[in-house]
């Protein structure tokens, strides 16, 4: 247990709708940092926070957006949702920011669009 | 452009055998390395990372990595293969807030 949780685990909508994922870091992690992993795209970041604060962005599209609360939970929000969204997102957590941060991963959430 | 590449989607090895996983990364410096480890339906696992130094890095469950500049690459291995080293791993590289990961080598043990 990395100590990192998401929810919902699984998630099943429909095209065209909007889902927010949930994420809690480790216990007095600052950062929090989002991937999706698809059979088509491979694993790939999409966004990184710390303290509230975006600090880094990969390959995000503009109808996803995420934040991070006082309390540094994080949620992403997926819009317009389309098949190619069906993926497994993972949520993942550091102390501090930057390469030399160790990330811990959450257990994911596997979103199916239909 | 920066990329990362494991050559093999999936290697079989038995049980008790040595294993060798390849990465090889495309940057302009050397970044920062990693690999983890996915067992099924789970999250990832840090398995090792490299920053510089010793070119030899020691990680948990009794695996290694090489770090060699002149092939630009970052191999795991491990001396004996268990039944529960079964899984993905995946190689991955950061550089300037950017996490790169290689589309992973899938480990099946043979018993």
């Amino acid at each position: 247990d990395s100590g990192v949780t998401q929810t919902p685990k699984h998630l099943i909508t429909a095209t065209g709708q909007r889902v927010t994922l949930r994420c809690s870091p480790r216990s007095g992690d600052l950062s929090v940092y989002w991937y999706q992993q698809s059979l088509d795209q491979g694993l790939q970041f999409l966004i990184q926070y710390y303290n509230g604060e975006e600090r880094a962005k990969g390959n995000i599209l503009e109808r996803f957006s995420a934040q991070q609360f006082p309390d540094l939970h994080s949620e992403l929000n997926l819009s317009s949702l389309e098949l190619g969204d069906s993926a497994l997102y993972f949520c993942a957590s550091s102390e501090a920011s930057g390469g030399l941060a160790e990330q811990y991963f959450g257990p994911g959430t596997r979103l199916t669009v239909t | 452009a920066q990329s990362v590449t494991q050559p093999d989607i999936h290697i079989t090895v038995s049980e008790g055998a040595s294993l060798e996983l390849r990465c090889n990364y495309s940057y302009g410096a050397t970044p920062y390395l990693f690999w983890y480890v996915q067992s099924p339906g789970q999250g990832l696992q840090l398995l090792l990372k490299y920053f510089s130094g010793d070119t030899l890095v020691q990680g948990i469950k009794g695996f290694e990595a090489e770090f060699k500049r002149s092939q630009s690459s970052f191999n795991l291995r491990k001396p004996s293969v268990h039944w529960s080293d079964a899984a993905e791993y995946f190689c991955a590289a950061h550089n300037n807030n950017d996490m790169r990961f290689g589309a992973g080598t899938r480990l099946t043990v043979k018993p």
